[in-house]
């Protein structure tokens, strides 16, 4: 079973910034939270990952609050290609551990 | 970037043929994997290889066999298709590396059905 909580779907205006909550309180010290999205009828593609720092890269941030047990992905200007499935996914275990994905939550960017 | 290439996006096949889907990837990973994704079901995972001519079971690996000969190429393999084998396949590879911090790739994915 996947080890995190989304909400089922979420709206967001284009151009604003999109901030997407994901709970993983059981979380332990050597998991990584990683960040992919779905878009309709393409594979997943992968956005961001960390450990416990907040990481930053071309496509997304990620906050990682300090106890670990909830983070947040910001999309910070949304726009109509961002509509997809984004997963949040805590992974431990060595390079080759599958990915386990729960339902993530469905992103619908409005214009 | 990374190159994750699945045979075909769209594929028709009959209850008993055997069917093959083939993934390659261009970045040298030792890891490659085989899920499939369900409406309602989230993705599965059937077959993962972390080596040439080495794999290991998933959730769901019955019915299904893989080959890994080549490093860049990892084949699904189902013997005698079956109508709840009609679903849509995703191959993903990644480093194997050291601890869980090596992100998976994946292609396109291949929506398959059996008649």
């Amino acid at each position: 079973d996947a080890k995190t909580t989304q909400p089922p779907s979420m709206d967001c205006a284009e151009g604003r910034a999109a901030n997407l909550p994901c709970n993983h309180s059981t979380i332990s010290g050597n998991e990584y939270v990683y960040w992919y999205r779905q878009i309709h009828s393409q594979g997943p593609q992968y956005i961001i990952h960390g450990l416990k720092n907040n990481e930053t890269n071309e496509m997304a941030s990620l906050i990682i609050t300090e106890d670990r047990k909830s983070s947040t992905l910001i999309l910070p200007h949304a726009t109509l290609r961002d509509t997809a499935v984004y997963y949040c996914i805590v992974r431990g275990g060595s390079g080759n551990t599958p990915l386990v994905f729960g339902k993530g939550t469905r992103l619908s960017v409005i214009a | 970037d990374v190159k994750v290439t699945q045979s075909s996006r769209y594929l028709v096949k009959r209850t008993g043929e055997k069917v093959f889907l083939e993934c390659v990837q261009d970045m040298d990973h030792e890891n490659m994997f085989w899920y499939r994704q369900d409406p309602g079901l989230g993705l599965r995972l059937i077959y993962f290889s972390y080596d040439v001519k080495m794999k290991e079971k998933g959730d769901i690996p019955e019915g299904y066999s893989v080959s890994r000969e080549k490093k860049e190429r990892f084949s699904l393999i189902l013997e005698s298709a079956s109508t709840n084998q009609t679903s849509m396949y995703l191959c993903a590879s990644s480093f194997l590396g050291q601890g869980p911090h090596q992100p998976q790739h994946f292609g396109d994915g291949t929506r398959l059905s059996i008649l």
